[in-house]
């Protein structure tokens, strides 16, 4: 079964507004986390929210989880152009030996 | 702040040929993977290590992979004997618990 499918795709958005972003899974989870990737680059890790919290805040950053309907979102506040970049979130599932899976990614735009 | 370093950071090899990537993990960390990136897709896990054993490992994981850790803190990744289809960039993550911690990658371009 594929994990970690988000939506949308790709998006675009001029600097300063909000950038939300959804991430929706099949089966049961540990927690649920978002990586940033530049071009290129490695994968940094953003925020991490465990299957029995509801929302968590990390700096400009607000991930939401909903375990009912498998879904996650992450919000991006004030956006900056250095914001751009992938976005993907990763589950790990329940049971699991904390193995990331991933889905495929966000490609944001952040217009100056 | 401490991070994830890999080596090289870009390999070519030929197919058929063996490559060792080189990871060097988060010194206080306990657990150790590698995942791997075709140009335009999903990150995969490959594998992950800990108490020196691997713990877990996909279906991408055959024969021709091994892990080692052998000096406490370098951690590598061989392949033995290269395919195309091996082509990918390669990660090294670690973790002191699950929050895991990703090197830049090892690009490696198998002809």
């Amino acid at each position: 079964s594929q994990q970690g499918e988000e939506d949308p795709q790709a998006l675009s958005i001029q600097e300063g507004e909000n950038a939300t972003m959804n991430c929706s899974y099949k089966t049961s989870i540990n927690n649920l986390q978002w990586y940033r990737q530049n071009s290129g680059r490695g994968l940094v890790h953003l925020i991490l929210i465990r299957s029995n919290e509801r929302e968590k805040h990390s700096g400009r950053l607000r991930v939401t989880l909903d375990t009912s309907k498998k879904s996650s979102s992450l919000l991006i506040t004030a956006s900056r152009a250095a914001d751009t970049a992938s976005y993907f979130c990763a589950t790990v599932p329940t049971g699991a030996n904390s193995k990331l899976t991933f889905g495929k990614g966000i490609t944001l735009s952040v217009r100056p | 702040e401490p991070e994830v370093t890999q080596t090289p950071s870009h390999q070519v090899t030929q197919m058929g040929q063996e490559v060792i990537l080189r990871c060097v993990p988060i010194s206080n960390h306990l657990y150790f993977y590698w995942y791997r990136q075709i140009l335009g897709q999903k990150v995969e896990f490959l594998v992950s290590f800990y108490n020196n054993e691997i713990s877990e490992k996909s279906e991408i994981f055959d024969d021709q992979f091994s892990v080692e850790r052998p000096d406490g803190s370098n951690f590598t990744l061989k392949i033995r004997s290269t395919k195309l289809e091996d082509s990918a960039m390669y990660f090294c993550a670690s973790s002191y618990w699950y929050e895991q911690y990703f090197g830049p990658g090892t690009r490696l371009t198998v002809t």
